[in-house]
């Protein structure tokens, strides 16, 4: 199986800053023939269930604020979450969908500073 | 707006089998892969494994002989068994539309339902 390891496991974040959250795979997760990232990101806020945020490593999904951004390839991939709002607090997770079974990240839980 | 609603027992007691079925609202199953993943409290994503409208499965090795999914199209309903259930399966289980081609995300999930393992 692929192992997603996200970094850090924490992150306390004051309002209007800056948040990177770290995502990395024991392989990667990129076609060369599609030059593809199969990486995703999901929020997930208490009681309800994990929303897409980001897909093919850096397309947000529709509806999602443009302060969300995906970057990274290969291996190694990063949320960044600019402008901080007080609604982002959450748990966020990352998921390949390159081979079965598809893997998750521990998941980064989002706090205010 | 096409929306996914997971049904079926909050409790299954051990070693029975847990039975979950995932209803399509305002869409259809056809054409698109179906997973179930789950959410033991306070914990983690697993992926539970998946069915195409078609009825092809791909299930997690980790839990693949105890697994069994199924669909039914004309009921835009997807279903799930798990047997010889253990307190370890106390999850929240969650079903989620994938693409038309295995290899894709998750964009749609359902609200989840709890069920708990115990005697």
């Amino acid at each position: 199986d692929i192992v997603m390891t996200q970094s850090p496991d924490s992150l306390s974040v004051s309002l209007g800053e800056r948040a990177t959250i770290n995502c990395k795979s024991s392989q990667s997760i990129s076609y060369s023939s599609n030059n593809k990232n199969y990486l995703a990101w999901y929020q997930q806020k208490p009681g309800l269930p994990p929303q897409l945020l980001i897909y093919w490593a850096s397309t947000r999904e529709s509806g999602v604020p443009d302060r969300f951004s995906g970057s990274g390839s290969g291996t190694d991939f990063t949320l960044t979450i600019s402008g901080l709002q007080a609604e982002d607090v959450a748990v966020y997770f990352c998921q390949q969908y390159y081979t079965t079974p598809y893997t998750f990240g521990q998941g980064t839980k989002l706090e205010i500073k | 707006q096409v929306q996914l609603q997971e049904s079926g027992p909050g409790l299954v007691k051990p070693p029975e089998t847990l039975s979950l079925t995932c209803t399509v609202s305002r869409g259809s199953v056809s054409g698109y892969h179906w997973s179930w993943i789950r959410q033991p409290p306070g914990k983690g994503l697993e992926w539970i494994g998946y069915i195409y409208s078609s009825g092809s499965t791909n299930y997690n090795p980790s839990l693949k002989s105890r697994v069994t999914m199924s669909v039914d199209t004309s009921k835009s309903q997807f279903s799930l068994k798990l047997n010889s259930v253990t307190a370890a399966d106390t999850a929240m289980y969650y079903c989620a539309r994938g693409g038309a081609t295995w290899n894709y995300f998750l964009d749609l999930w359902g609200q989840g339902t709890l069920v708990t393992v115990s005697s």
